[in-house]
């Protein structure tokens, strides 16, 4: 089984970047697609990366997602920072053993 | 639109037995994957196990912590997913979400917790 390692927070002030990494313990992080979900405190998880760089309909510009196999990890990169922005932010993945892998998640505080 | 309610939550002793269900719509529910995940308390996302379409076989997959006491199992028909969860344990409360990925984009449900404890 493999692992994803996510940092525990982040903290960034209001307009500027942030990027939350995600790294696959083994196997090759390009070999599965990634997800990314926000969870804003009380709330269902949503789905604002799939396909490791692609938003759902309705989730702004200001996310994307990346991946670097250098580093065997995927990004999360979110630009102009808002308030709303404020959550926990979880990675997936998966292979032919472990359908839903997530990361231990990453509490992204706007401050 | 997609959507899905679930329900069947509430307190249960340790032992007991619970179903929860998932009632969905806005899309195909017979073509789709289904999944469980839950979120103990304060606690990350914990995948539960998931049942693929009548087409693509209707596979069921569980998590080691649940299986043998959890059964996942859907109605095509009623366009809902269940989960049948005996023999519970303290470890087991949690929110539970059903899921669902339509056209490679995962949709969570809003989750019902459940609660075990004597």
């Amino acid at each position: 089984n493999f692992m994803l390692t996510q940092p525990h927070s982040v903290s960034e002030s209001p307009g500027k970047t942030v990027t939350i990494s995600c790294t696959r313990s083994s196997g090759s992080i390009a070999s599965n697609y990634v997800q990314w979900y926000q969870q804003r405190p009380g709330s269902s998880p949503t789905t604002v990366i799939f396909d490791d760089n692609r938003r759902p309909s309705g989730v702004p510009d200001r996310f994307s997602g990346s991946i670097d196999s250098s580093s065997n990890s995927a990004s999360l990169t979110i630009s102009g920072l808002k308030t709303e922005d404020e959550a926990d932010y979880y990675c997936r993945s998966y292979d032919s053993n472990n359908p839903w892998v997530f990361g231990g998640g990453t509490k992204l505080t706007v401050l | 639109e997609v959507q899905l309610v679930e329900s069947g939550g509430g307190l249960v002793k340790p032992g007991g037995s619970l179903r929860l269900s998932c009632a969905a719509s806005g899309f195909t529910f017979r073509n789709a994957w289904l999944i469980w995940v839950r979120q103990a308390p304060g606690m990350g996302l914990e995948w539960v196990g998931r049942v693929k379409s009548k087409t693509d076989g209707g596979t069921i997959d569980y998590a080691a912590p649940v299986k043998g006491r959890f059964t996942i199992s859907r109605d095509d028909s009623k366009n809902t997913l269940y989960l049948q969860m005996n023999s519970l344990k303290t470890e087991d409360t949690a929110v539970y979400f059903c899921v669902i990925v339509y056209y490679s984009v995962p949709y969570w449900g809003q989750g019902t917790l459940v609660t075990v404890s004597s």
